[in-house]
């Protein structure tokens, strides 16, 4: 029963480009969403949240999205660079230190 | 300038046989956690420490237990791994999730990959 999706497995996109990640969750408790970023034989690093109260979080180049009727968040990468090549991984909290994460996606920036 | 350190990286272990995974903070975070990866899937929460308050996942297998001698500490404990235990194991800590704070992220190790023979 996976409450956090992310469908792409794997996206490539030309570098200078946007990167759009996406991500759909089924538990309307979810008070808190992140994405990490995970390269190979490392764990996942922090990378941006959003708190359900919100609809866009920016960090630079990366701004996360979140739809609450749709049960929606995507990440946006602009402009794409080779080095943001690496694995994403959306995750959901309940309050109470329960995280759940997504499968998620390989992103590649093509040079 | 490591923060949550995982030793070993790579463990083999038997069938049957009895492995300690161990995992370490310099953050002085509350909440440390515990997951397990498995290829191409995503990350599953095995239980976590609240100080040492332990929570378990309801459908967290006994084989799995885990100890929290102090604040730095937390080791994953595999009484009787099976074949179907080989994963990566993610250790992870964060501040305070109950304080609701949006800063409030978890920091990842690099992990352990388990292999059972």
């Amino acid at each position: 029963d996976q409450q956090v999706k992310q469908n792409s497995p794997s996206l490539s996109v030309q570098e200078g480009r946007i990167s759009i990640l996406n991500c759909d969750y089924t538990n309307s408790m979810f008070d808190y969403f992140l994405w990490y970023k995970k390269y190979p034989a490392e764990g996942p690093t922090f990378l941006i949240s959003i708190s359900s109260i919100k609809d866009k979080n920016e960090d630079g180049r990366f701004t996360v999205f979140l739809n609450k009727s749709a049960k929606h968040l995507s990440l946006h990468i602009v402009p794409s660079q080779p080095g943001d090549s690496a694995v994403y991984f959306c995750a959901a909290r309940l309050t109470g230190n329960q995280f759940y994460f997504g499968t998620g996606t390989s992103l590649t920036v093509i040079p | 300038d490591a923060m949550v350190i995982q030793n070993p990286r790579y463990q083999v272990t038997q069938f049957g046989k009895p492995v300690t995974l161990s995992c370490s903070q310099t953050l002085n975070h509350n909440v440390m956690y515990w997951y397990q990866q498995k290829s191409s899937q995503a990350p599953k929460l095995l239980f976590h420490y609240y100080d040492k308050d332990f929570n378990n996942e309801a459908d967290t297998p006994d084989n799995f237990q885990s100890r929290r001698p102090n604040t730095s500490f937390c080791f994953l404990d595999i009484r009787s791994p099976g074949l179907g235990d080989a994963a990566m194991y993610l250790c992870a800590t964060s501040r305070d999730s109950l304080a609701g704070a949006e800063e409030d992220t978890q920091y990842f190790g690099p992990g352990t990959r388990l292999t059972v023979l």
